[in-house]
């Protein structure tokens, strides 16, 4: 059973265009939510990560979107870039020492310029 | 930073070889992780241990095996390669939020 489910599987955007990831969750004990991104031959690394104690977390040109009660978060990147092409994941864990992390599928991500 | 490093970044084998696939870390993390990743179908986790000398099967453990004599290294097993195990192999560490992948071997079986 997928425990975190991701959509859209692929997405192509316009340079300066706005690109949206969305995820869900079904358990309530999750309590960490990371976004990783992954650039061709590399490992996926941590882009942004947010907790349930708030709705909305910034970094630059990225936003985690977080809505507790519908159990859905999203990535959205402004002004996307050429640069941002890349495979995004979501995640979603509980923070206890042993924790294991459940990731979506993955959306491969391409910014035309 | 945490630093995993994955000893092969490509891997050519033939079927029914016996496959060894390591993975080291350097930040003394309790917690490794093994995935596989196939296009489409994300991130899969195969085995992953808590402690030295201790492993939990993941989500698709079958046709492989781990072991983790030391902390710092976690090796992967494929007893007897076989062509669908051809895919991208991740390793992992954590503590707490602290997730660290490395950078992947590309592991071919012919």
């Amino acid at each position: 059973q997928q425990q975190v489910k991701q959509s859209p599987q692929s997405l192509i955007v316009q340079k300066g265009g706005i690109s949206i990831i969305n995820c869900a969750y079904e358990n309530t004990a999750f309590d960490y939510f990371p976004w990783y991104q992954q650039f061709p031959g590399k490992g996926p690394a941590l882009l942004i990560a947010i907790r349930p104690d708030v709705s909305e977390k910034k970094e630059g040109r990225f936003t985690i979107s977080f809505n507790k009660s519908a159990k859905q978060f999203s990535l959205h990147i402004m002004d996307s870039q050429p640069g941002d092409s890349a495979t995004y994941f979501c995640a979603a864990s509980k923070r206890a020492a042993g924790n294991q992390f459940y990731f979506g599928t993955g959306t491969s991500l391409t910014v035309i310029p | 930073d945490v630093k995993v490093t994955q000893s092969s970044r490509y891997l050519v084998k033939r079927t029914g070889e016996k496959v060894f696939l390591e993975c080291v870390q350097d930040m003394d993390h309790e917690n490794m992780f093994w995935y596989r990743q196939d296009p489409g179908l994300g991130l899969r986790l195969i085995y992953f241990s808590y402690d030295v000398k201790m492993k939990e099967k993941g989500d698709i453990p079958e046709g492989y095996s781990v072991s983790r004599e030391k902390k710092e290294r976690f090796s992967l097993i494929l007893e007897s390669a076989s062509t669908n195990q051809t895919s991208m192999y991740l390793c992992a560490s954590s503590y707490r939020e602290s997730y660290t992948f490395g950078s992947g071997t590309r592991l071919t079986v012919v």
